[in-house]
């Protein structure tokens, strides 16, 4: 099994601060690493596949970048939009998700 | 547009097997795509169940241990899931998804809303 790791599991930061969520994956994924927002009480929403290509619609200010065992997701300037739980995803072998970060307004 | 929505009961005893439905609109399922199903326990994380390509092959979760049955039904544009000897661990909300081949986004990219299934006597 691959397993996913993130870090922190949780983040406090204000309006404007740019963020960076950290996931180590187990082994080589290359770049098969996808990251999700979720908001309480709804569906995950594809932000990232790819590693760091941006899905269609989703704002600029999400980045991500990294390949094989280290990746990040970075927000550039927090919008209040954006305070919700992130998760990473690899689906080099069946799919597992990391265990989520949850970023909140400090 | 595409969307996906879940039906099936609620609440399951344990022991038994829990059946959930994902109706499709917009899409038929069997022209393109993988379907999946992922599920969350409460307050915890996703963990990925199994998957069904559009031309009927199944895979699923190992550590599932073989309790997972994904299938197509092409004359509803419909895919299910049936999960057998459910315990109290099965208790969650459980997602369909669409997933996208690896020349394009290879991600879960389109989700229902998601319907929470509780198992309990």
């Amino acid at each position: 099994d691959i397993q996913m790791t993130q870090s922190p599991s949780t983040l406090s930061a204000s309006l404007g601060d740019r963020v960076t969520v950290t996931c180590r994956a187990s082994q080589n994924i290359t770049n098969w690493l996808a990251w999700y927002q979720q908001k309480p009480g709804k569906a995950p929403k594809l932000l990232i596949y790819k590693a760091s290509s941006l899905q269609s619609g989703v704002p600029s200010r999400f980045s991500g970048s990294g390949s094989g065992t280290e990746f990040t997701l970075t927000i550039s300037s927090l919008q209040p939009d954006d305070f919700a739980t992130y998760y990473c995803q690899q689906y080099d072998r069946y799919y597992t998700f990391g265990q989520g970060t949850k970023l909140e307004i400090k | 547009q595409v969307q996906l929505q879940e039906s099936g009961p609620g609440l399951v005893k344990p022991s038994e097997t829990l059946s959930l439905r994902c109706t499709v609109s917009g899409y038929s399922i069997t022209t393109g795509f993988y379907w999946g199903w992922i599920r969350q326990p409460p307050g915890k994380g996703l963990e990925w169940i199994g998957s069904v390509y559009h031309t009927g092959s199944t895979y699923d979760n190992p550590s599932l241990k073989s309790r997972v049955t994904v299938s197509i039904d092409a004359s509803k544009n419909q895919f299910s899931l049936k999960l057998t000897s459910v315990t109290a661990a099965d208790t969650a909300v459980y997602y369909c998804a669409r997933k996208d081949g690896y020349a394009a986004t290879g991600a879960f990219d389109l989700w229902g809303q998601g319907t929470l299934v509780t198992v309990s006597s």
